[in-house]
């Protein structure tokens, strides 16, 4: 069974530094892409970030370039958001997600952890 | 960006009803190469995460009830519930990933009437 388990919200203040985590098991860590999907308080869902299997590419969202950076530990089976520069817009619950069918980048997701929130206040 | 256009916004069926919901895409998303349209649809409760019902427009994800499916092609696309139930009550998205970034709809509530 596919688990993913997120951390590292929590409140910070504006123009601070986050680091979320997601702990993954299940399933075969390093042949499928990772995501970053958040959701503002009653709002819909939007794509962040995502990094290959391999870590060799990733990709962002233009409303956190350049100040949020994806990574991974395929050794841990863990990924990563490391989040500066943070902005009361970026308040949200932050989910990682598996990326499926294996190999692409850009796919659907086929399942998601049970979210982190990150509220972005003084 | 590509965007996606749900409709209704919400809708109340009552029990055992059909629930339709319509998503429409800015572009195609039926890739040529392998005739897929690159198309999925989630399920969220309050409070839950947002769980896979089907992609590839139509294929319906292990363990979801047969009366979930989805049709269409191309830029128009629907989530149809043959029988609505009690545990059918939730946000539904429709999200393409046939061109970066990843987009999703904008939501469609059902609820019991």
């Amino acid at each position: 069974e596919v688990q993913l388990l997120e951390s590292g919200g929590g409140l910070v203040q504006p123009g601070g530094s986050l680091r979320l985590s997601c702990a993954a098991s299940g399933f075969t860590f390093t042949s499928y892409a990772m995501s970053w999907v958040r959701q503002a308080p009653r709002k819909g869902l939007e794509w962040v970030s995502a990094i290959s299997g391999s870590a060799d590419s990733t990709y962002y969202a233009d409303s956190v370039k350049g100040r949020f950076t994806i990574s991974r530990d395929n050794y841990k089976n863990t990924l990563f958001l490391q989040m500066n520069s943070l902005r009361a817009e970026d308040t949200a619950v932050y989910y990682c997600a598996k990326v499926d069918p294996p190999g692409y980048s850009y796919g659907y997701f086929g399942s998601w952890g049970q979210g982190t929130l990150v509220t972005v206040s003084s | 960006d590509i965007v996606m256009t749900q409709s209704p916004d919400s809708l109340a069926v009552s029990l055992g009803e059909r629930a339709t919901i319509n998503c429409k895409s800015s572009q195609s998303v039926l890739y040529n190469s392998n005739k897929k349209d690159h198309l999925a649809w989630y399920q969220q409760k309050p409070g839950q995460p947002p769980k896979l019902l089907i992609y590839w427009a139509s294929a319906r994800e292990s363990g979801v009830p047969d009366r979930f499916s989805g049709s269409g092609s191309g830029t128009d696309f629907t989530l149809t519930i043959s029988s609505l139930q009690a545990e059918d009550v939730a946000l539904y998205y429709c999200q393409q990933y046939y061109s970066p970034p990843p987009t999703f709809g904008g939501g469609t509530k059902v609820e019991i009437k």
